[in-house]
């Protein structure tokens, strides 16, 4: 068990819809990445929050959004989903956003399926 | 371009056979820190090791074994005596500096191992 929380394990929604999956890090850690996993794209970064502060962003489409909380727990919003979407979104977090303290341990994900 | 490839889609070997995973990284930054990932069939990411770019001291632990060479950009990972527990894909992963100054794991597209008993 990484000590990282990601609810819910499985969704199921219609194209058009709006979702949010949630992130609870591990304790004691500031950053919270999130990240998509496809078979035809691997393993995307999305993007990285560090104590409620976006960090850095990677592949994240304008349809998606995520915010870090002051308890340090972390949602990512996803929007007028397409079938494309469908993947399988982890979180992950880090004591810190820089240096040796980006080792990061992942949560179990959240697979979404966009019907 | 990749910044992690990871040329071994697929390795099947038989169990107690020992099996080398593949991984070179591209990076122009004199600080990284490489990762290696386990993602059973149950689907969660498992971490294994991060080597810092500034220590290339090769690593064992157990029947797992990591050999980093910064003169070809390799990190490569074997397992020793394979068993079918170690059915898995394997990541590497590469951490750099991006604008901002945090450091954002890239990772390859993983290697499918297969052991058969």
């Amino acid at each position: 068990d990484s000590g990282v929380t990601q609810t819910p394990k499985h969704l199921i929604t219609a194209t058009g819809q709006r979702v949010t999956l949630r992130c609870s890090p591990r304790s004691g850690d500031l950053s919270v990445y999130w990240y998509q996993q496809s078979l035809d794209q691997g393993l995307q970064f999305l993007i990285q929050y560090y104590n409620g502060e976006e960090r850095a962003k990677g592949n994240i489409l304008e349809r998606f959004s995520a915010q870090q909380f002051p308890d340090l727990h972390s949602e990512l919003n996803l929007s007028s989903l397409e079938l494309g979407d469908s993947a399988l979104y982890f979180c992950a977090s880090s004591k810190g956003g820089t240096g040796v303290n980006t080792e990061a341990f992942f949560g179990q994900g959240t697979r979404l399926t966009v019907v | 371009a990749q910044k992690v490839t990871q040329a071994q889609t697929e390795i099947s070997v038989v169990e107690k056979e020992d099996v080398t995973l593949d991984c070179v990284y591209e990076t122009r930054d004199t600080t990284y820190y490489l990762f290696w990932y386990k993602q059973p069939p149950s689907g969660e990411l498992v971490f294994l090791i991060r080597r810092n770019s500034f220590d290339e001291q090769n690593e064992i632990s157990g029947r797992y074994s990591w050999n980093f060479q910064k003169s070809t950009s390799s990190f490569n990972f074997t397992i020793t005596a394979s068993q079918v527990v170690d059915s898995a894909v394997y990541f590497c992963a590469l951490s750099e500096a991006v604008e901002g100054g945090s450091y954002i794991p890239t990772f390859g597209r993983g290697t499918s191992l297969i052991v058969h008993p």
